[in-house]
C-alpha cells in the first residue's frame, strides 16, 4: 500500500518558469511533509517541510503547500533554474505524543525534474 | 564538518552471500536510520536505532539486520542475498530519536548494492 504518492515521474519546465511538483498522501497520522532532492550519485538532501497546522511554507525560490482535506500537498519552484534538475522526494512523518518532533520518513516514488536552458 | 559517511560506496555481491554496510553519522547524532531505494521507487524504512537500541523496523525480512555501536556508527547486514536486493543503501542520522521541523534527518549518499 503507496501512502505516499508522487504520480508523476518526470516534469520538464523551460528556465526562469515555474516547476510544480505534487505529492498525495492516504494516511492521515502523517504531521509532517518534506521535500528531499536528490543529484545522482548522491543523498537525499532536505529542502523545506511543512506542519500539518499550516497550509504554505516558504523558503526562497521554493514553496510548499498543503491541502490537508485533499492530502495533497505541492512543491512550487519560482523561477525554476537548470540547477534544479534532479530526482524530488515527498515524504512524510508522524509526530511523537507531545507534537514537537518527527519520526521515521514515508516516501513517494519520486519526480524526475528537468529544467531546460 | 563531516556528514554522514557510508562505506563501501559500491560492491558487488553474488546470490546467497551476506553483505555488512557501514554508517558514520554525524558527529553529536546518536540516531541512524538505514533506508533501502530501489531503482525507480523512493527509499523505504529499515531500521533506527538510537542510543544502540532499536527503535524502528520496517517490512523487511529476517535476513536483514543491523546494530549500532558506541560510538554511534552503525552497521546493516544483509544474509543470503536475493538479486532483489540490488539497491541503493542509505544511511540517515539525526540528534535525537525524532527529528526537529525544518531540518529533517541528513542522509550520506549511499551504498550502491548489486547482486549477480
Amino acid at each position: 500500500d503507496q501512502q505516499v504518492k508522487q504520480n508523476s515521474p518526470s516534469l520538464s519546465v523551460q528556465e526562469g518558469r515555474i516547476s510544480i511538483l505534487n505529492c498525495d498522501y492516504t494516511n492521515s497520522m502523517f504531521d509532517y511533509f518534506l521535500w528531499y532532492k536528490k543529484y545522482p550519485a548522491e543523498g537525499p538532501t532536505f529542502l523545506i517541510s511543512i506542519s500539518s497546522i499550516k497550509d504554505k511554507n516558504e523558503d526562497g525560490r521554493f514553496t510548499v503547500f498543503l491541502n490537508k482535506s485533499a492530502k495533497h500537498l505541492s512543491l512550487h519552484i519560482v523561477p525554476s533554474q537548470p540547477g534544479d534538475s534532479a530526482v524530488y522526494f515527498c515524504a512524510a512523518s508522524p509526530a511523537n505524543a507531545g507534537g514537537t518532533s518527527y519520526g521515521k520518513l514515508t516516501f513517494g516514488q519520486g519526480t524526475i525534474l528537468t529544467v531546460h536552458p | 564538518d563531516a556528514g554522514v559517511t557510508q562505506s563501501p560506496t559500491h560492491l558487488i555481491k553474488t546470490r546467497g552471500q551476506h553483505v555488512t554496510l557501514r554508517c558514520s553519522p554525524i558527529s553529536g547524532h546518536k540516531s541512524v536510520s538505514w533506508y533501502q531505494q530501489v531503482l525507480g521507487q523512493g527509499p523505504q524504512f529499515i531500521f533506527q536505532y538510537y542510543e544502540k537500541e532499536e527503535r524502528g523496523r520496517g517490512n523487511f525480512p529476517d535476513r536483514f539486520s543491523a546494530r549500532q555501536f558506541p560510538n554511534y556508527s552503525s552497521e546493516l547486514n544483509v544474509n543470503a542475498l536475493l538479486l532483489g536486493d540490488s539497491a541503493l543503501y542509505l544511511c540517515a542520522s539525526s540528534k535525537e530519536v525524532h527529528f526537529r521541523a525544518n531540518y529533517g534527518y541528513t542522509f550520506g549518499s549511499g551504498t550502491r548494492l548489486t547482486v549477480v
